[in-house]
């Protein structure tokens, strides 16, 4: 099966710092998504980011809070920026590698102290 | 839009007892739909997908799931549960936008307790 990669796998941040998380995928895609899943709680789409272009971001997130980068078909960012305890989520990205199915990185357990 | 409804925030069932978990969804058009496991502290899991082939599809671990039309339906079953089988389980929707598929809509979850 396909891989992504994804890294951290965990951190604890102080307030008002920012994380960067990186997604690595094994074959060339054109759609990268990030999600957010709160304590608790199911997965909510963060943005798609398309290669070559800005990121859609969905209602209730923003670019200065959520800045994604995709340089390439294989590689995304999500940074999550002056973070506060309200941040503390699991955040993971996902793809539609070619031949495969609907993949998920291990995800990224932010604890925001 | 689309979306899924998953009944049932909880479910308990005995250890060997039959599992059924419910999901429904709305479509405008026809949908891949899958179903993920989440143990806890652990990343997602495909179990298995529709994508508009056989309507009952078989996934890992004994689980399967039917697409019914009619009623909007994707329900998980599997015949006997196992104390492994206890975890969060999501039912997800995604469009097939002409071959680049967008991204997925998740239920809310059910948490599924196997009692011995």
């Amino acid at each position: 099966s396909a891989v992504i990669s994804q890294k951290p796998s965990r951190d604890i941040c102080q307030r008002g710092t920012s994380l960067t998380i990186q997604c690595q995928v094994d074959s060339q895609v054109t759609m990268m998504f990030w999600y957010r899943q709160q304590p608790g709680q199911s997965l909510t789409l963060i943005a798609t980011a398309n290669q070559g272009s800005e990121a859609t971001y969905e209602s209730g997130f923003v670019i200065d809070k959520f800045p994604i980068s995709r340089p390439n078909l294989t590689f995304s960012t999500l940074t999550v920026s002056n973070m506060s305890p309200e941040d503390s989520s699991i955040y993971l990205c996902s793809a539609w590698p070619r031949g495969y199915g609907y993949t998920f990185g291990s995800g990224t357990r932010l604890t925001v102290v | 839009a689309q979306s899924v409804t998953q009944l049932g925030s909880h479910v308990s069932v005995s250890e060997g007892a039959l599992v059924l978990l419910r999901c429904n969804y709305s479509s405008s058009v026809p949908p891949y739909l899958f179903w993920y496991v989440q143990y806890p502290n652990q990343g997602l899991q495909l179990l298995l997908k529709y994508t508009s082939a056989a309507t009952l599809v078989k996934g890992i671990n004994g689980f399967e799931a039917e697409f019914k039309k009619s009623e909007t339906s994707f329900h998980l079953t599997k015949p006997s549960a196992h104390m492994s089988d206890a975890a969060e389980y999501f039912c997800a929707v995604s469009l097939n936008y002409g071959g680049s598929q967008g991204n997925l809509i998740f239920g809310k979850g059910t948490k599924l307790s196997v009692k011995p």
